[in-house]
């Protein structure tokens, strides 16, 4: 079975510095990886997917993330953030192998400190 | 194109009462999900529909039941809520191109509050 980790529940951050969220996933088969973000009630949209090829995956807002497969993570980064980033992230994983579930890490706290 | 729309968006029941929450869908995607998000726990999947007509249970399927009667629909149904159930439950949907790979678009949830 898949699972996901986030070790950073609460990540605070001041404006326009770099940010790292970490994504550390355990699987017996090959997976597709996904970076969703969730801002204040509102429901989750996808960041940026993994599927295949380039390690590196750029996706919205100026995100981008490396899949390490020998260290089994997909951290998330961006060099400068802002106010608007302040969000819930969510690191995911599904199986390629046939249709099935996506996991769903516990989460990550973004806040941007002005 | 509304996307993932949620009926209602905030509820409280009492212990033992029954209800019914509505996910519609304009995209014309196949595939449709039902999640609860509770504190430090992420999203769990409660049941999930591959179309019309086919359900399937997810990780924490107790408690509650679902029907896909139209394709651009999926209801999810609590016979008897129980403070445990007190939870945001959020809908989603997907294309069933490429398996494993689509994205998921979510709705916007709703609030269930169970006394």
């Amino acid at each position: 079975a898949q699972s996901v980790t986030q070790l950073d529940s609460q990540v605070p951050v001041f404006e326009e510095a770099p940010v790292e969220l970490r994504c550390n996933y355990s699987s017996s088969v090959s997976v597709y990886l996904f970076w969703y973000v969730q801002y204040p009630n509102q429901g989750l949209q996808l960041l940026l997917k993994y599927l295949s090829g380039s390690t590196l995956v750029k996706g919205i807002n100026g995100f981008e993330a490396e899949f390490n497969k020998s260290q089994t993570s997909f951290h998330l980064r961006k060099p400068s953030v802002h106010i608007s980033d302040t969000a819930e992230y969510f690191c995911a994983v599904r199986r390629k192998t046939s249709y099935d579930k996506v996991i769903f890490g516990p989460g990550t706290s973004l806040s941007v400190i002005p | 194109n509304a996307g993932v729309t949620q009926t209602p968006k905030f509820r409280v029941l009492k212990t033992g009462q029954s209800m019914t929450l509505l996910c519609a869908q304009d995209m014309n995607h196949e595939y449709m999900y039902w999640y609860r998000q509770d504190p430090g726990m992420g999203l769990r999947l409660i049941h999930y529909s591959v179309g019309e007509g086919t359900t399937a249970k997810g990780e924490v399927p107790d408690g509650y039941n679902v029907s896909r009667l139209k394709k651009q629909n999926f209801l999810l149904g609590l016979e008897s809520a129980a403070p445990s159930q007190t939870s945001v439950y959020f809908c989603a949907s997907s294309y069933s191109g490429l398996a494993g790979a689509e994205t998921q678009y979510f709705g916007p949830g709703t609030r269930l509050l169970v006394l």
